[in-house]
C-alpha cells in the first residue's frame, strides 16, 4: 500500500475488555510511532520503534498498554482491561531513517469504551 | 504548563481572508518546526517544515519561526472552504531525532465560510 494503514478504523468495546489495534507502516520505513489524540487535545506520544533497537515506551500511560512490532514491520498496540478514559483516536506514523525525514500518519483507530 | 501552547479556536473566517495561526513554546532546544493539517476523521498530513528561525513560503501558505520569542506562525492567504480543518503545530529538538520526535500543540480548528 502507498500509505500507513490502520485497522480497525472504529472500535467500540465494553469497559474491562482487551483490544488490539493494528498498524501497517509504509514499506521500508524503519521508525514507527503510536500517538493518542483525545477530544480537543494534541497528539500524545505513546511508544516509538526504531529498527531492531529496544522500543521507547516512555509515553505509555499505564501497564495496561503494550505494543510490539513483529519483523520490523507491522505493529500491534494492545490495551488490557479498557477504561472509559482510554476512549480516543489512536494514530500510527512511520518514517524513513534520517534526521530530516517526514513522519506519515495513518487515519487512526477511533476507540470508544462504553 | 504545556511545552507547546496553541489556541484551540474555533477560528471562523470568510472565504478569501488571510488566516494567522500561532503557537508558543517553552523548550529552547526545539529547532525543527512543522505544521500539520488534519481533516475530520483523518490522520494529520504535513503542510510545512522549517528549520530554525525564518520564513518559508509554499503557495498560499507561509510559515514563520521566531526562536527569540519562541513563537511560530502559519499564514494562509486567500483562504478557501477546503482549508477548513484542524491545524496542529509540532516541533522537536535536534537531539529528539529518534525518540519522541514530535511534540504537538493541541490544534486550532479553522472554519472558512463560503
Amino acid at each position: 500500500g502507498a500509505g500507513v494503514s490502520q485497522s480497525p478504523s472504529n472500535k467500540v468495546t465494553e469497559k474491562g475488555k482487551d483490544v488490539e489495534l493494528r498498524c501497517d507502516p509504509i514499506s521500508g520505513h524503519t521508525a514507527l510511532y503510536w500517538y493518542r489524540q483525545s477530544l480537543g487535545q494534541g497528539l500524545e506520544f505513546l511508544i516509538y520503534f526504531q529498527g531492531n533497537s529496544a522500543p521507547d515506551k516512555s509515553g505509555l500511560p499505564s501497564d495496561r498498554f503494550s505494543a510490539e512490532r513483529t519483523g520490523g514491520s507491522v505493529s500491534t498496540l494492545t490495551i488490557q482491561r479498557t477504561q472509559q478514559e482510554d476512549s480516543a483516536v489512536y494514530l500510527c506514523a512511520s518514517r524513513e531513517q534520517g534526521i530530516n525525514t517526514e513522519a506519515f500518519f495513518g487515519q487512526g483507530t477511533r476507540l470508544t469504551v462504553v | 504548563q504545556k511545552e507547546v501552547e496553541q489556541d484551540p479556536g474555533p477560528l471562523s473566517v470568510p472565504e478569501g481572508a488571510i488566516v494567522s495561526l500561532n503557537c508558543t513554546y517553552s523548550n529552547s532546544a526545539f529547532q525543527y518546526f512543522m505544521w500539520y493539517r488534519q481533516y475530520s476523521r483523518k490522520g494529520p498530513e504535513l503542510l510545512m517544515y522549517t528549520y530554525s528561525s525564518g520564513n518559508k513560503e509554499d503557495g498560499r501558505f507561509t510559515a514563520q519561526v521566531d526562536k527569540s520569542s519562541k513563537y511560530i506562525s502559519l499564514f494562509i492567504r486567500d483562504s478557501q472552504p477546503s482549508d477548513s480543518a484542524t491545524y496542529l503545530c509540532a516541533m522537536r529538538s535536534y537531539m529528539d531525532t529518534g525518540r519522541r520526535a514530535l511534540t504537538f500543540g493541541s490544534g486550532t480548528r479553522l472554519q472558512v465560510q463560503p
